[in-house]
């Protein structure tokens, strides 16, 4: 059973440039949640994909934006790059609200790094 | 808003000792999930265990186990016969069923000496 994958592992980018990270659910699963983990903190809350649609969204300016496609895969988007969105980037998959779902599953992460 | 706090920032344990992490949370909601998350140096958050809000008895799993006061809104771990795998950042997170995102508290970093 595949879990969550996320690619790339590592990321270096330069300030004002766009980066796309992308994530594969865990199979069955169609819920898709994107997180910033900054150094020695906790995952912070960046939105979440259902049916192609983002149903929530955490306190991030719109430069983060994201994707779901119809096979449940996810790519999050940021544009216009600061030096503080250097961060672990986690994506994490779940079954739908009422579906018995609400536990999540983490993949391994992106690392971006922003010069 | 939802906030989670883990007033451990680090702790230690023998190895094949007992040791707890805590956690608290903040909400007006009644009907949550709440999980404890372990993050090894290899980065993987990987589940632990969880339980719901509604639930009364505690959760168990193999050695881990949760103290689960609703009311005082605690929630701490419970790791026994500690192995050197243990070692870890131990997140603690909240889930409100109605919205399906998590807020995590910032994290307990375990030690296990041999």
């Amino acid at each position: 059973d595949a879990g969550v994958t996320q690619s790339p592992t590592h990321l270096i980018k330069t300030r004002g440039q766009q980066v796309t990270l992308r994530c594969s659910p865990k199979s069955g699963h169609d819920t898709v949640s994107w997180y910033q983990q900054a150094l020695g903190q906790g995952p912070q809350f960046i939105f979440q994909y259902y049916e192609e649609e983002e149903r929530q969204r955490g306190n991030f300016p719109d430069r983060f934006s994201g994707h779901q496609f119809p096979n449940y895969s996810s790519e999050l988007n940021v544009n216009a790059l600061l030096l503080g969105d250097s961060a672990l980037y986690l994506c994490a998959s779940s079954l739908a609200i009422g579906t018995g779902g609400l536990t999540q599953y983490f993949g391994p992460g992106t690392r971006l790094t922003v010069l | 808003a939802q906030t989670v706090t883990q007033s451990q920032p680090e702790m230690s344990v023998q190895e094949a000792e007992t040791v707890t992490l805590s956690c608290t949370y903040d909400t007006s909601e009644s009907d949550y999930y709440l999980f404890w998350y372990k993050q090894p140096p290899s980065r993987q958050m990987i589940l632990v265990i969880r339980q719901e809000a509604y639930k009364q008895q505690n959760a168990t799993e193999n050695r881990f186990s949760v103290n689960f006061q609703k009311a005082a809104k605690s929630f701490s771990l419970k790791i026994s016969d500690s192995q050197l795998g243990d070692a870890a950042m131990y997140f603690c997170a909240y889930t409100n069923t109605n919205a399906g995102k998590s807020t995590f508290g910032d994290g307990t970093t375990l030690t296990v000496k041999p």
